[in-house]
């Protein structure tokens, strides 16, 4: 039972353009999400995050779109730069005492064409 | 240098046999987690402690199990009860709750193969 869900498997972007990557999650008691970036053979690191009290959060050229209401959020990444070539997880958390578990979706692989 | 640190980075297995992976932290954080990999999934949480001496389980627990007895150390055992163990294994810790605004912070990982 997938609660977050990656509906593309892959993106190829040029560089300097923007990389739009969504995530779509069943669960309506996430209220804190966050992406991560994952490069071959490494684990995976921290990117940006966003609680459901906000609808928008940016940090340089990586900006995160929440849609409570449509259950849905992007990772925008402007420009795109060769570096940014990797596996991109979106994952979701909720209130609670079960607030230590993440739930994953399954990875959008994003490569940046020079 | 503050980090998680995995190993063995590669490992073989022969079935029936128990492997232990070794995970350790100097972070200084409270929680610990052991999630797994597999080709065109998500991270799959295994097991997870929020402290010393206290662990849960996770999604997908059968066939393994896990000790906390150092603040540091959250050690996985892939047990010959797991059916499909071949995976790459991602260990973890964060300093609190995620709604805290925390966030989990990765190791490297360790690939197991069954031969």
């Amino acid at each position: 039972d997938q609660q977050v869900k990656q509906n593309s498997p892959s993106l190829s972007v040029q560089e300097g353009r923007i990389s739009i990557l969504n995530c779509d999650y069943t669960n309506s008691m996430f209220d804190y999400f966050l992406w991560y970036k994952k490069y071959p053979a490494e684990g995976p690191t921290f990117l940006i995050s966003i609680s459901s009290i906000k609808d928008k959060n940016e940090d340089g050229r990586f900006t995160v779109f929440l849609n409570k209401s449509a259950k849905h959020l992007s990772l925008h990444i402007v420009p795109s730069q060769p570096g940014d070539s990797a596996v991109y997880f979106c994952a979701a958390s909720k209130q609670g005492r079960n607030d230590y578990k993440l739930s994953f979706g399954a990875g959008t692989t994003v490569t940046v064409r020079a | 240098d503050g980090g998680i640190t995995q190993s063995p980075k590669y490992l073989f297995r022969k079935e029936g046999q128990n492997v232990t992976l070794s995970c350790e932290q100097n972070l200084n954080h409270d929680a610990m987690y052991w999630y797994r990999q597999d080709p065109g999934q998500g991270l799959r949480l295994i097991y997870y402690s929020q402290i010393v001496n206290d662990f849960q389980k996770g999604d997908i627990a059968e066939g393994y199990s896990v000790s906390r007895e150092k603040k540091e150390s959250f050690p996985l055992t892939v047990t010959s009860a797991q059916k499909n163990p071949t995976a790459f294994y991602l260990c973890a810790s964060s300093r609190g709750r995620f709604a805290s605004g925390n966030t989990i912070y990765f190791g490297e990982g360790s690939w197991l193969t069954v031969v």
